[in-house]
């Protein structure tokens, strides 16, 4: 059964650490997306990827890392430079068209210790 | 800069039809227009895209009139199960990806 996963589903981080949320799709999709979104707001897009070893900033990115060395995977680093790093974080993917919707993983929700 | 505009929230009743209207006035020619639902604590999921006119599927349907500054999701007869928060996406899909999200609208069926 095709899809994308996002494990863990919480993750605690101490302040000052590194921890990097997985991201996997076996929808043989083109692109993946990195989004935070915070309560009461939408999706703000924090890095993507359309394409294996290259990736594009969104509109957040200052204080996360992403990495796309296989097509299937897209892992997200958030990093201790992150000073409000508590928010739910979902991963996307998606034929690389426009007339194609985004498929969603049911999220990783981050705490800060 | 582009923009997507939608209500904070509605309310509704079981049965009746439900009308949400985003607003785009800076859509782009490339731009389609995509609807989502989210429930608490899971991933959006899609509900319905288009380009201009009408398109309809086993859910609902999305309205788009000629000059796409809007558009206007329908879902008929809500239940109960259709309370969530509907987000509308403006996407270009170009190089140079542009990803225009609403804040969503959070609607509350009661019976």
């Amino acid at each position: 059964d095709g899809g994308i996963t996002q494990s863990p589903k919480y993750l605690f981080r101490k302040e000052g650490q590194n921890v990097t949320l997985s991201c996997e799709q076996n929808l043989n999709h083109d692109a993946m997306y990195w989004y935070r979104q915070d309560p009461g707001q939408g999706l703000r897009l924090i890095y993507y990827s359309q394409i294996v070893n290259d990736f594009q900033k969104g509109d957040i990115a200052e204080g996360y890392s992403v990495s796309r060395e296989k097509k299937e995977s897209f892992p997200l680093t958030v990093t201790s430079a992150q000073k409000n790093p508590t928010a739910f974080y979902l991963c996307a993917s998606t034929l690389d068209r426009e007339d194609q919707p985004q498929h969603f993983g049911d999220g990783t929700r981050l705490s800060i210790l | 800069l582009a923009k997507t505009t939608q209500p904070i929230s509605m309310d509704s009743y079981e049965g009746q039809e439900v009308n949400i209207t985003c607003s785009h006035n800076n859509i782009a020619t490339n731009d389609y227009i995509t609807w989502y639902q989210q429930f608490p604590s899971q991933g959006p999921r899609f509900i319905i895209q288009g380009y201009k006119t009408k398109v309809t599927n086993e859910v609902a349907s999305l309205f788009i009139p000629a000059d796409r500054k809007s558009s206007t999701l329908s879902l008929p007869r809500v239940s109960l199960s259709d309370t969530a928060v509907y987000y509308c996406l403006v996407d270009n899909a170009g190089n140079n990806r542009k990803l225009i999200w609403g804040l969503g609208t959070s609607l509350a069926v009661n019976p």
